[in-house]
Parts: structure tokens; sequence; C-alpha cells
């Protein structure tokens, strides 16, 4: 079946480093992408792996292994304004998106 | 640009009536989706559009319609709401037909929360 799975909730302090983890299990996979959403608000485009390795831009950073189904997101440099859910979703192959429930990050001073 | 429109921006609803969620986008993308988003689930599919004129089911698509009559339009209808359609609805879209590079990225409308009692 499919799966993808995300920590519920994390807390990281203001300029630490924090990473976020996703697993996935799908009957396949073409592409994994990484949405920020703030409460109340729409989810904005982060970004989109299809080949394994990292994927850098500016402050966040986003990881693939295909073997391993599994993804990271990284978060660097944390600003207060970085508090919000991070989803994770995978296309299949097709074009419609499979998504997990989020991760609520909580940027502490 | 506006990107995607939805309205309205909250509404309650009396169990039993109908209602269309209205969805409208600008960028002259083909692909159009509707979603719900309830606390604790991802975002679950309930019907797309891959192009003007045709539609298909998602995950959850049942107590729901739609239509796509223009590329800009994708009407969300509820014939006969029920309480377990509480929910918080995101209108999307895609160009899954964009040329290299980065494909089929879903962009968001500010949703609709709809309660029903």
């Amino acid at each position: 079946g499919q799966n993808i799975d995300q920590p519920t909730e994390m807390t990281a302090t203001e300029g630490a480093i924090v990473q976020i983890n996703c697993t996935y299990q799908t009957s396949g996979f073409n592409g994994l992408f990484w949405y920020q959403q703030h409460a109340g608000e729409a989810p904005t485009f982060l970004s989109y792996n299809v080949l394994d390795g990292l994927e850098e831009k500016g402050r966040f950073s986003s990881f693939l292994s295909r073997s391993k189904g599994y993804s990271y997101l990284l978060l660097k440099e944390l600003q207060m304004k970085d508090s919000a859910s991070y989803l994770c979703a995978v296309r299949e192959g097709n074009y419609q998106l499979i998504w997990g429930a989020g991760t609520k990050l909580i940027i502490k001073p | 640009t506006a990107g995607i429109t939805q309205a309205p921006t909250s509404q309650i609803l009396a169990a039993g009536r109908s209602m269309t969620l209205r969805c409208t986008q600008d960028m002259r993308h083909n692909a159009m989706y509707w979603y719900r988003q309830d606390l604790g689930l991802g975002l679950r599919l309930i019907h797309y559009s891959n192009t003007a004129g045709t539609t298909g089911k998602g995950e959850v698509p049942d107590g729901y319609s739609v239509s796509r009559a223009n590329t800009d339009d994708f009407p969300l209808t509820l014939a006969s709401a029920v309480p377990s359609q509480t929910s918080v609805y995101f209108c999307a879209s895609s160009d899954q037909e964009l040329a290299g590079g980065l494909t089929d990225t879903q962009y968001f409308g500010p949703g609709t929360r709809l309660t029903v009692l």
C-alpha cells in the first residue's frame, strides 16, 4: 500500500539546524516534493527531488535516497518565520501526489 | 498575477444543503486538483482534471462532483452536505506539459474553510 511517514512535531532553536525526515512506501516513484505550510495558509512549494542526492536552495536543502525510500529536508540558520508545517509528497507515476500528514516545526528563541 | 483564487473564504452550511466551492486560475495550467485537509491527515485528493473537458476521481470522491468547462475554472459541488465534509478545501493547479526541468509542481489557492452543521 501507499504510506508516507513524517514526525508529527519537532522543536528547534532559532539559529540552529533541523532535519525533518520522510520515509515512503509507494507502488511507484516519480519524484518527491517538500512544501511549507504556515498555519491558516496554503502549502507553498519548497523543493523537488527525483534523483538521489542533495538539492540545495539557500537555507533549505533536500536529500533523497530512492533505494531506502527516504528523504529529508534540512533547514539551516533557523528563523522564527520558519515555524510552519512541512509536507512531504511523492508522485507515484502519474501526475497525482500522495501526501504525508506533515511535520509541525516549532522554533523557540 | 493572481495565481489561484478560491471562494468563499469560509462558509457555515446546514447539513443536507448543497454548495459549490469556486476555483479560478490565471496561469493557463492544464491540470487542476481539489484536496481536503483534515487535522492529523495528509492532503487527500478529491477530484482532479488533467485538461479542460476531462475529470477523474481521487482518493475521497464520494459526495463531491466537479466540472471543467474551460481551462481556468474548476468548481467543486457538494450535492447534499454532511458533517463529515467539514474540512479545509484547497484547489491547486499544475502545468503538466512544462518542458524540461521542474515539471508538474502544484500551486495552491488560499483555501475554503467549510463547516457543516
